[in-house]
């Protein structure tokens, strides 16, 4: 049950992309793809962004994409704008009724 | 619209005992597994226990495993979390969250969360 693993932070500029990842072991990650992630405003609870490694639920823009290979999971976040300033959590399912979160990453927008 | 409402954080000595509940509304609650997730001040998120919809499944992560409790009433809409021999590292502000259905894993919605302080 050890947390995956995030870079801390990243920065990218209004319109450019950003990609961050995800690393975790054949228990979590790369054994399952229920990969999911969630973005936190400060003071606010965590969002679903993606699930199921790539899925986007209704009403996420499509600037937000997931993939996975091997151990690790990626979300990228294209044309970047002001208001994708924030945290941001990989979760994954790591067996029965068990999960594992990433440490998370700070997206700050320049 | 769902609606995950939190209670029953506040301050509390080491080794002492208290309990989470979450009131649930706006869908069908014994529907769903449900799931405590919690963040500790400044710091990530993490998962910390699940249950199953019938209660017949239940899950902790290690570090509460045998100090913690989950339950539900379905009668009562209610999903609980019983914290006993409490330490400082436990204190977190502690969501509620729904598994969503159908098979999937991963968390749709969440409540606002309520905070437990450890400290003597």
């Amino acid at each position: 049950q050890s947390a995956l693993t995030q870079p801390r932070s990243v920065s990218g500029s209004p319109g450019q992309s950003v990609t961050i990842s995800c690393t975790g072991t054949s228990s979590d990650v790369s054994g399952y793809n229920y990969v999911s992630w969630y973005q936190q405003h400060p003071g606010k609870a965590p969002k679903l962004i993606i699930y199921d490694v790539s899925k986007r639920p209704s009403g996420v823009p499509d600037r937000f994409s997931g993939s996975k290979s091997g151990n690790t999971a990626s979300l990228t976040i294209s044309g970047l704008q002001a208001e994708d300033e924030a945290d941001y959590y990989c979760c994954s399912n790591a067996g029965r009724y068990t999960y594992v979160f990433g440490g998370g990453t700070k997206l700050t927008v320049l | 619209e769902v609606q995950l409402v939190e209670s029953g954080g506040g301050l509390v000595q080491p080794g002492r005992s208290l309990r989470l509940s979450c009131a649930a509304s706006g869908f069908t609650f014994d529907d769903y597994a449900m799931h405590w997730v919690r963040q500790a001040p400044g710091k990530g998120l993490e998962w910390v226990s699940g249950i199953s919809w019938n209660s017949g499944v239940m899950a902790y992560v290690d570090s509460v495993k045998g100090r913690f409790t989950i339950s539900r009433d379905n009668a009562k809409n209610s999903l609980y979390l019983q914290m006993n021999s409490l330490r400082v590292e436990d204190t977190a502000l502690y969501y509620c969250a729904k598994r969503v259905g159908g098979g999937g894993y991963y968390f749709d919605y969440w409540g606002q969360g309520t905070l437990v302080t450890v400290s003597s």
